[in-house]
């Protein structure tokens, strides 16, 4: 157990709707990163929080949206869902930003 | 922003044998390189990694080294076994204005034949 607790860990939703993914970071961290991983491809990175401030931005599409509470932790919200937006999403926490980052076990959402 | 390669994408040994993978990276700032192992189903998980003022690191069967002129690093797994079978990822984080962008590489499938 990694500590980063995701939820929910399945998600099936049909095209057109929206989801909130959910991350609790591990007790201490600061740092949150986001993550889509489609079948058989690799981790491509969406968004990173620090301390509640976004700090860096990857290939995150407009429909997508995430923020940092203050209690650290991290919601992504994906919006206007279509099918290609099925993956399994990861969230990562570290200590700081050039730490060991911590996955949790990922959301696998499905869209139909 | 940083940019990550890694080759090969796919890599069968045999069981004994060793295993090597390769990454460069783009951006010079870059200062800190982990490397992650995910087994099939299951979250990516860290198995050594290694900053930029260190050339070499070593965990028992597994070492990593780092050209920061060359700004490239390896993975070298010595005595494979079955159970290393998985999917390898390397990784940069950027540090740069108070951000951390940890980039991966797309990942080698490693597969050990007994």
């Amino acid at each position: 157990d990694s500590g980063v607790t995701q939820t929910p860990k399945h998600l099936i939703t049909a095209t057109g709707q929206r989801v909130t993914l959910r991350c609790s970071p591990r007790s201490g961290d600061l740092s949150v990163y986001w993550y889509q991983q489609s079948l058989d491809q690799g981790l491509q990175f969406l968004i990173q929080y620090y301390n509640g401030e976004e700090r860096a931005k990857g290939n995150i599409l407009e429909r997508f949206s995430a923020q940092q509470f203050p209690d650290l932790h991290s919601e992504l919200n994906l919006s206007s869902l279509e099918l290609g937006d099925s993956a399994l999403y990861f969230c990562a926490s570290s200590l700081q930003g050039n730490t060991e980052a911590f996955f949790g076990q990922g959301t696998r959402l499905t869209v139909v | 922003g940083e940019n990550v390669e890694q080759h090969p994408s796919t890599l069968s040994v045999q069981e004994g044998d060793s295993a090597v993978i390769k990454c460069t990276y783009s951006d010079s700032a870059s200062n800190y390189f982990p490397w992650y192992k995910q087994e099939l189903g299951k979250r990516p998980q860290l198995i050594i990694d290694i900053r930029s003022n260190v050339g070499e690191k070593k965990d028992q069967r597994i070492a990593v080294t780092l050209n920061k002129t060359a700004k490239h690093f390896s993975l070298h797994i010595t005595e494979t076994q079955p159970e290393d079978s998985a999917v390898y990822f390397c990784a940069a984080i950027y540090s740069g204005a108070g951000s951390y962008q940890l980039t991966f590489g797309k990942g080698t499938k490693l597969s050990v034949i007994p």
